[in-house]
């Protein structure tokens, strides 16, 4: 069945670093792919998204591409914030309407 | 904006009462979802519904019933509550032609 991999955490890094968090798929034809981000105590917030293979998502410094080729959605950002901190969880929603979530990654940025 | 409002935050009950949680989204959303998530475990779907008066069974659809009666809004049912659906429950809608789904605060819910 259709699933979402995305790397284990936690992840802890310095204020100003590179963030990379890994998320790779399996579906059959060409699902839409998410990004969320938790923070404490609240709800899910919808990211960034891509829709096709090359697409990029982009919001608030966060990026992701869509690569068909490797079945991956990787987040990236240049230079991370305390503020950064939350859970980030990688999603798809295949060609049938399904929504499938990734275990979720909890990243804390540290001044 | 989209928003998706729950009635409450935190919730504390006791074994063997009947709960409701209340979901709202105010953008003509078609699809409404409701999930439990638990730390290690990430989100489950328990119950989802494309359309009013429809109600389609997510992952653990045990110990829960849903209702949708207007398009806006989707409840949750526990019909007697154990302490193992102490959890955090979270709603989501979502425009069928768009995908996408936004999600509400969360309600936080102990049963005692």
């Amino acid at each position: 069945g259709d699933s979402v991999t995305q790397m284990e955490g936690p992840v802890t890094l310095s204020e100003e670093a590179f963030l990379t968090i890994n998320c790779t798929y399996t579906a059959t034809g060409y699902p839409s792919l998410f990004w969320y981000v938790q923070y404490p105590g609240e709800g899910l917030q919808l990211l960034l998204k891509a829709t096709k293979a090359d697409d990029k998502g982009s919001n608030k410094g966060f990026e992701a591409t869509y690569r068909k080729e490797t079945t991956s959605f990787h987040l990236e950002k240049g230079s991370v914030q305390v503020s950064d901190s939350a859970v980030y969880f990688c999603a798809l929603l295949n060609t049938g309407n399904q929504f499938y979530f990734g275990t979720g990654t909890s990243l804390t940025v540290i001044p | 904006d989209v928003k998706v409002t729950q009635s409450s935050r935190y919730l504390v009950k006791r074994t063997g009462e009947k709960v409701f949680l209340e979901c709202v989204q105010d953008m003509d959303h078609e699809n409404m979802f409701w999930y439990r998530q638990d730390p290690g475990l990430g989100l489950r779907l328990i119950y989802f519904s494309y359309d009013v008066k429809m109600k389609e069974k997510g992952d653990i659809p045990e110990g829960y019933s849903v209702s949708r009666e207007k398009k806006e809004r989707f409840s949750l049912i526990l019909e007697s509550a154990s302490t193992n659906q102490t959890s955090m429950y979270l709603c989501a809608s979502s425009l069928q032609s768009v995908g996408a789904q936004y999600f509400g605060p969360g309600t936080r819910l102990t049963v005692l």
